[in-house]
């Protein structure tokens, strides 16, 4: 059973970096096969997604966000991190690490973190 | 905006059948998949691909599609499936903006 645990500050400031780091367990990202991704929900609203990699490297973002977004993945921990540069409170959201699984032309997101609030606010 | 366009409420009495939709180009390339939020919970998904159901999830749950336009069915809803449902396509890109499923 895989397992995705995200981890950072619940806290940051405007104008600062978000940090989040999601931990895969059950299972390798370097095993290949599927994408994760990082989705977001702010409070009361719906789900958007980020931008995911593949344990190669290769990534895509989301092109409202791109240039404020880096994700990355260090195979050697099993982890998958995020970075939001220049934060404000429209950034505040639940953060889910998620992994994606199929193939064209049915994908599927098959598992999620329990997701992690990250607010902005001074 | 979201390329997925989904009703914001839909209501059904219990025991009833209600259907969700989700409409957008990119259904004509891809197949939706359709996930469950409750309050304070992740999502779960409920369907994938033409209408697959991941392991635990009850058989009242079916999906379709047709053109731009995929659906999600609930045949004799549940209580427990008032929830917050989502679709999703375009290689897991795009979401739909949600349906608020009511029982009553």
């Amino acid at each position: 059973q895989v397992q995705l645990q995200e981890s950072g500050p619940g806290l940051v400031k405007p104008s600062e970096t978000l940090s989040l780091t999601c931990t895969v367990s059950g299972g390798s990202i370097s095993s290949g096969g599927y994408y994760w991704s990082w989705i977001r929900q702010p409070p009361g609203k719906g789900l958007e997604w980020i931008a995911y990699i593949y344990y190669s490297g290769s990534a895509n973002y989301n092109s409202s966000l791109k240039s404020r977004v880096t994700i990355s993945v260090d195979t050697s921990k099993n982890q998958l991190s995020l970075k939001l540069t220049s934060v404000t409170a429209a950034d505040t959201a639940v953060y889910y690490c998620a992994r994606n699984s199929g193939n064209s032309p049915a994908y599927f997101i098959d598992y999620w973190g329990q997701g992690t609030l990250v607010t902005v606010s001074s | 905006s979201s390329e997925l366009t989904q009703d914001p409420a839909v209501s059904v009495a219990l025991g009833q059948t209600v259907r969700i939709t989700c409409q957008g180009d990119s259904l004509r390339s891809y197949y939706a998949s359709w996930y469950q939020q409750k309050p304070g919970q992740a999502p779960v998904l409920v369907i994938y691909g033409k209408n697959n159901r991941p392991s635990g999830i009850p058989d009242r749950f079916s999906g379709s599609n047709s053109g731009n336009t995929a659906s999600l069915t609930i045949t004799g809803a549940q209580a427990e499936d008032e929830a917050d449902y989502y679709c999703n396509s375009r290689g897991g890109v795009v979401f739909g903006g949600g349906t608020k499923l009511t029982v009553l």
